[in-house]
């Protein structure tokens, strides 16, 4: 079976820099996604990992470790704009569902 | 740039009345997916579609769901006796078809409320 970790909810200010941590069990693995998503709203794709390492997307940025089983999305230079949810997402070997952690409601303050 | 759409936007039903859920999947896309929310929830798979036939499908997806494409741009859902707790977000997503890691494009959903 899969789990995935991530904390309920976060609060940071604008103009700073957020670390959201993701940690999973799988019973394989081919792949680690982030997404971003507004209340009410579809997921939007931020970034994906396959091999360890850093990921680098303009402000976001989002980190692999496979072997612990651990992943974290940076978000720099925050905007109030980014309130939203961040859900991390396991895609299992074989297959090419995804399975969601619950989210990480993340709150920008001025 | 190209989009999953899906209608309708809010789907209002009775209890044990059957839905059908719409989605227009990004054109050259070839593996089609349906997930579902329930408020305040996790996003939970329900099934994934390739090649005219499901290619997997989660415990969530009994037989109360059944999956189609009746054309070359429609993908449906379809919800055959509602119940309250099938009410729920339901997302229709796609992937381009290859055996690359791609992201999947989520649709913005159809909001069904069973009553």
């Amino acid at each position: 079976g899969q789990n995935i970790d991530q904390p309920t909810e976060m609060t940071a200010t604008e103009g700073a820099i957020v670390q959201i941590n993701c940690t999973y069990q799988t019973s394989g693995f081919n792949g680690l996604f982030w997404y971003q998503q507004h209340a009410g709203e579809a997921p939007t794709f931020l970034s994906y990992n396959v091999l360890d390492g850093l990921e680098e997307k303009g402000r976001f940025s989002s980190f692999l470790s496979r072997s612990k089983g651990y992943s974290y999305l940076l978000l720099k230079e925050l905007q109030m704009k980014d309130s939203a949810s961040y859900l991390c997402a396991v895609r299992p070997t074989g297959r090419r569902a995804l399975t969601f952690g619950s989210g990480t409601r993340l709150q920008v303050q001025p | 740039e190209p989009e999953v759409t899906q209608t309708p936007s809010h789907q209002v039903t009775q209890m044990g009345q059957e839905v059908i859920l719409r989605c227009v999947p990004i054109s050259n896309h070839l593996y089609f997916y349906w997930y579902r929310q329930i408020l305040g929830q996790k996003v939970e798979f329900l099934v994934s579609f390739y090649n005219n036939e499901i290619s997997e499908k989660s415990e969530i997806f009994d037989d109360q769901f059944s999956v189609e494409r009746p054309d070359g741009s429609n993908f449906t859902l379809k919800i055959r006796s509602t119940k309250l707790e099938d009410s729920a977000m339901y997302f229709c997503a796609s992937t381009p078809g290859g055996g690359s890691v791609h992201e999947q494009y989520f649709g913005p959903g159809t909001r069904l409320t069973v009553t």
